[in-house]
């Protein structure tokens, strides 16, 4: 059983379009995260959730929106898209902040 | 200066060779220390998880965390093909902070 999925694996796009990432974790965990991989392989969080609540909003152009319908669900919704969003996203979740975070196999977004 | 600083490698090694992966870090207040594997195309997996200072061993793998040198390391011991992949560090102070991951380390071990 997948611990933490994320839909869809690809997304190729044009610049200026909106599209959206979807994540869902079926751990029981109350945290979520959204982290984005460049590629330098360089890991770096974007935003984080506790029992749907925003915890940590990184410096993130307001383009990005978080949406957390439940605590097993954090979405990633992406506005206007541009060359330099190229990256992979990954989902991840803990059982709290100070537990290890378990993270999904990434989306991989290429931007024409 | 970063945070966190990890070598990136290329590190090679034969088969059955010890590898001493490290990172040093600058904020005395971390304190939850992690070591994540990530294959090509894969998510980051949890190694070793370890709290404070201190050594914690599982199977081949060893962490240890020297607080006052501010510097963790991982040991693989005979280690495998199946070992070669991107080894990252992370750490955290804890409660509502965010952890900070290294840049990774790129590990290829050949038999």
């Amino acid at each position: 059983d997948t611990a933490v999925s994320q839909t869809p694996k690809y997304l190729v796009t044009q610049m200026g379009n909106d599209k959206s990432i979807k994540c869902e974790q079926n751990l029981g965990h109350d945290t979520m995260y959204w982290y984005k991989q460049d590629s330098k392989k360089f890991l770096k969080i974007m935003f984080s959730y506790n029992n749907k609540e925003l915890i940590i909003n990184e410096t993130v152009p307001n383009r990005f929106s978080p949406k957390s319908p439940d605590k097993a669900h954090l979405n990633l919704h992406i506005n206007s898209l541009e060359l330099g969003d190229s990256a992979v996203y990954f989902c991840a979740s803990s059982q709290s902040q100070d537990q290890p975070q378990h993270f999904g196999d990434g989306t991989r977004l290429s931007i024409l | 200066q970063k945070e966190v600083e990890q070598d990136p490698g290329p590190l090679s090694v034969p088969e059955g060779a010890i590898v001493s992966l490290n990172c040093t870090y600058s904020n005395s207040a971390f304190q939850y220390f992690m070591w994540y594997r990530q294959y090509s195309r894969k998510g980051p997996e949890l190694l070793m998880y370890t709290y404070s200072s201190g050594n914690k061993e599982d199977g081949r793998f060893t962490a240890q965390v020297d607080k006052s040198s501010k510097y963790i390391s991982l040991f693989i011991r005979d280690s495998q093909p199946s070992d070669s992949a991107t080894y990252l560090c992370a750490m955290s102070a804890g409660g509502y902070n965010k952890l900070i991951f290294g840049a990774g380390t790129r590990l290829a071990v050949h038999p």
